[in-house]
């Protein structure tokens, strides 16, 4: 069974713009969560998504969205980038049920400049 | 909220050897799920094992296993004859069991980074 594949593996963007990254699931999984890793703050939860519909949510700036489609693939789009956005992001995927397992893909790398 | 603490922000170990990892973690729930990923440097995360909070015996995966205390709410990881490809930075994780409309959401400690040398 293919892992969890994200798109672009590395990214880089200027201040002010925006970017969407995007995260294809483990075949048969319904949940995609996504994390932000940097440095100085670890691993944080931004969101996830079951079913096309967001079902927890992390503390960041509204600046952070995301979206899932039908076939379970998802986005997320950082608008107005700045600085401190620059991270790796990474997507993870699950059954959706309360199953717990998690399964992460190699991350985008976004770089802002 | 849940906070999850890796205390030991270093450590290494002579191939073939054992090395502990500590993590303690702070809920007021009753229900939740421990793990451990491994991050190499190629940055991928990996799933070493997990624990149900519900289980008293302690996981097992091959080499690694836990060392759950929930009364002492620690969950310590143990790596047994380590090899060169257990080099990576070890994340201990907290998931809460909630009820599916709330979905799930990991928490994560600060990370330990484990170098094995030969």
């Amino acid at each position: 069974k293919a892992g969890v594949t994200q798109t672009p593996r590395y990214l880089i963007k200027t201040r002010g713009q925006q970017v969407t990254l995007s995260c294809s699931p483990i075949s048969g999984h319904r949940s995609v969560s996504w994390y932000q890793q940097t440095p100085g703050q670890g691993l944080q939860f931004l969101f996830e998504y079951f079913s096309e519909t967001q079902r927890n949510k992390g503390n960041f700036p509204g600046r952070f969205s995301g979206r899932q489609f039908s076939n379970s693939r998802s986005e997320m789009n950082v608008s107005t980038l700045e600085l401190g956005d620059s991270a790796l992001y990474l997507c993870a995927s699950s059954r959706g049920d309360i199953s717990y397992e998690q399964y992460f893909g190699p991350g985008t790398r976004l770089t802002v400049t | 909220a849940q906070t999850v603490t890796q205390s030991q922000p270093e450590m290494s170990v002579q191939e073939a050897e054992t090395v502990t990892l500590s993590c303690t973690y702070d809920t007021s729930e009753n229900n939740y799920y421990l793990f451990w990923y491994k991050q190499p440097p190629s940055r991928q995360m990996i799933l070493v094992i997990r624990q149900e909070a519900y289980k008293q015996q302690n996981a097992t995966e091959n080499r690694f296993s836990v060392n759950f205390q929930k009364a002492a709410k620690s969950f310590s990881l143990k790596i047994s004859d380590s090899q060169l490809g257990d080099t990576a930075m070890y994340f201990c994780a907290f998931m809460l069991v909630m009820i599916k409309a709330a979905g799930n959401k990991l928490t994560f400690g600060g990370g330990t980074r484990v170098l094995v040398k030969p």
